[in-house]
């Protein structure tokens, strides 16, 4: 059964550093992606990484999958009080059930 | 174009009411997936469905049922409603194929249960 693990949950930061969120999975994918989601709104896809050793970056995130390690990660560079968010990962079942299965979510908050 | 559109927004039911949610897509998607929010626990997979006429069970389909009559609709039922089942609920689709992926997901439809 697929299970997804993110970590960490929670995470305040000051502006300006960089961090990194960890998107762990239990069983075999190569289709993986990263959503955002504002207080009371819908989920805004950010990227899809569609193979082993993906890299996606798009301003101050960058997402990379590493599909032997079963992880991907969600780096912030120089964070901005704009990227305040809560942050899912979601992997996909692929071929076997068609499921997408998502992690628990990181709630990330920048200090100005 | 409208994309995923949830009805309704908002709704407060009584213990043992039943009522259905309808998610409705007009981007010609063959997945569409039921999923319920709540605080800590990021999305869970209610049921999914893969095209017309086929359904399938998530994690929590406990206490749900669906259906896919037509490609483009996609109904949760709640048949006697229960105060756990209080949570926003978000529909998404997605087309068939490998290159394709993300999902598109409605605004959500945000339930009490009282």
């Amino acid at each position: 059964e697929l299970k997804v693990e993110q970590n960490p949950l929670f995470l305040s930061m000051q502006e300006g550093k960089n961090y990194t969120i960890y998107c762990n999975y239990s069983t075999t994918s190569d289709r993986l992606y990263w959503y955002r989601q504002d207080p009371g709104k819908s989920l805004e896809s950010l990227f899809v990484l569609l193979s082993n050793g993906a890299v996606k970056q798009e301003g101050r995130l960058m997402a990379s999958l590493d599909t032997k390690a079963r992880l991907s990660t969600l780096h912030i560079t120089a964070a901005v009080h704009d990227l305040s968010a809560t942050y899912f990962c979601a992997v996909d079942g692929l071929d076997r059930d068609d499921k997408i299965i998502f992690g628990k979510g990181t709630r990330l908050h920048i200090l100005p | 174009n409208a994309g995923v559109t949830q009805t309704p927004k908002f709704r407060v039911l009584k213990t043992g009411q039943s009522m259905t949610l309808l998610c409705a897509q007009d981007m010609n998607h063959e997945y569409m997936y039921w999923y319920r929010q709540d605080p800590g626990m990021g999305l869970r997979l209610i049921h999914y469905s893969v095209g017309e006429g086929t359904t399938a069970k998530g994690e929590v389909p406990d206490g749900y049922n669906v259906s896919r009559l037509k490609k483009q609709n996609f109904l949760l039922g709640l048949e006697s409603a229960a105060p756990s089942q209080t949570s926003v609920y978000f529909c998404a689709s997605r087309p068939r194929g490998r290159r394709f992926g993300e999902l598109f997901f409605g605004e959500g439809s945000r339930l009490t249960v009282l």
